[in-house]
């Protein structure tokens, strides 16, 4: 079973202030999903990583999928209260189509 | 993409009894499953529900505590049995499509 290490756990920050997520494994990612998840709601998916050095943007998000597929970033620029969730990152398991291991999460507040 | 609707949508038992989850999807999806989380945290795979066959569950939980029907592509129940505090936790049914996965919102049981 694939480990995603997840950091940091919790984030605080102020409106406006960015901040970066990381996602780490030892092994290689076949493709590596970015969730965020708010209160009372189930995961939601904001970008799927699949190429080595791929960078994606979705907004203010930004999604980084390092050359050798271990690991990843999502970085947000001057974050909203909006922006407030769990964000997971999770990679599909080799031995089930469509099962997903998950990060640990990274709760992330962003207070006005 | 596809819309789960789960219910109920929180719950409050008395230990030994059962609480039975549901889960309809609006599309057909060719994966469902059943994760377990704390409020906050990670996502832990509880079982495959697989259509018109018995779930295939993960190491640590078993059939007995947890049974799972799924009669058709769209549908599927989780059944919480014998409930202690324990089991109190945010259960969420997920299905995949060809790239990713849909959640429905959850349901957060209290055992008491």
């Amino acid at each position: 079973t694939q480990l995603l290490e997840q950091s940091p756990q919790f984030l605080s920050i102020q409106e406006g202030e960015n901040l970066t997520v990381y996602c780490n494994s030892s092994s290689v990612f076949s493709s590596l999903q970015w969730y965020r998840q708010e209160p009372g709601e189930g995961p939601v998916l904001l970008v799927t990583v699949v190429t080595g050095g791929e960078v994606k943007k979705l907004k203010r998000l930004t999604f980084q999928f390092g050359d050798a597929r271990k690991d990843s970033s999502l970085h947000i620029t001057a974050a909203q209260p909006g922006d407030t969730g769990l964000y997971l990152c999770a990679s599909r398991l080799t031995d089930s189509w469509g099962k997903l291991q998950f990060g640990a999460g990274t709760q992330v507040v962003v207070t006005p | 993409s596809a819309v789960i609707s789960q219910k109920p949508s929180r719950d409050i038992c008395q230990r030994g009894t059962s609480l039975t989850i549901q889960c309809q999807v609006d599309s057909q999806v060719t994966m469902m499953f059943w994760y377990r989380q704390q409020p906050g945290q990670s996502l832990t795979l509880i079982a495959t529900a697989n259509q018109g066959s018995e779930a295939t569950y993960e190491s640590g939980f078993v059939i007995d505590k947890f049974p799972i029907s799924r009669p058709n592509l769209t549908f599927s129940t989780l059944t919480v049995s014998n409930m202690s505090p324990e089991d109190s936790s945010i259960y969420l049914c997920s299905g995949t499509g060809n790239t990713e996965a849909f959640f429905g919102q959850g349901t957060r049981l209290t055992v008491v």
